[in-house]
């Protein structure tokens, strides 16, 4: 079945630095890959797509990668700030609709 | 819009008793679904409906019935709760169910049971 592994369940950073989260996974081969992001008490919120056939993606402070030969996708926010604390979550899915798996999520604590 | 809306926020039961979790969406998605969120387990899926009338199992369905009569509604009922299904739930919706769109998720429904 397949697997997703999200690098660890928690990540403490200084504000202003670069964090990077890393999502893995095995027995799939997506053609989409999805980041969330997860507010506590709060449904999960769509942030960025990037398709199997494309390297990277960025959106304002935002840039995703995307590795099919190492079954890996990057997410990365420049210049973090205390807002950007949060769970982020990766996630799967294909062309038909009926396999769209989320990855267990990474904490993200951004320190002042 | 009001995007995806959830009732309860909160719910307790005891074993045994039946409840049903309601879903609704205002931005006529055809793809909506459940999932529920446990610590360190992520999102797993429970049921999915890609239109009205037709619905299928996801991940972990055991205990929970669905059904789709409207494009706008996809209520979660669980048959006799456990405390197994202590759990976050949340409703999502997307234009369909490929990776190419985005989920839109509920606000959810956090359920104890006792």
């Amino acid at each position: 079945s397949q697997k997703i592994e999200q690098n660890s369940e928690a990540l403490n950073i200084q504000e202003g630095k670069t964090a990077t989260l890393t999502c893995n996974y095995t027995n799939y081969s997506p053609a989409y890959l999805q980041w969330y992001r997860q507010d506590p008490g709060r449904g999960p919120v769509f942030l960025l797509l990037i398709r199997e056939n494309e390297k990277e993606k960025r959106k304002e402070r935002l840039k995703v990668t995307f590795d099919t030969t190492l079954k890996q996708s990057l997410f990365h926010i420049t210049a973090s700030q205390p807002a950007d604390s949060a769970t982020y979550l990766c996630a799967l899915g294909d062309n038909y609709g009926q396999n769209f798996v989320f990855g267990p999520g990474t904490r993200l604590s951004v320190l002042p | 819009n009001a995007g995806v809306t959830q009732t309860p926020k909160f719910q307790v039961l005891k074993t045994g008793q039946s409840m049903t979790l309601q879903c609704a969406q205002d931005m006529n998605h055809e793809y909506m679904s459940w999932y529920r969120q446990d610590p360190g387990m992520g999102l797993r899926l429970i049921h999915y409906s890609v239109g009205a009338g037709i619905t299928d199992q996801g991940e972990v369905p055991n205990g929970y019935n669905v059904s789709r009569s409207t494009t706008e509604d996809f209520p979660l009922r669980l048959l006799s709760a456990a405390p197994s299904q202590t759990s976050v739930y949340f409703c999502a919706s997307s234009y369909s169910g490929t990776g190419s769109n985005e989920q839109f998720f509920g606000p959810g429904t956090r359920l104890t049971v006792l």
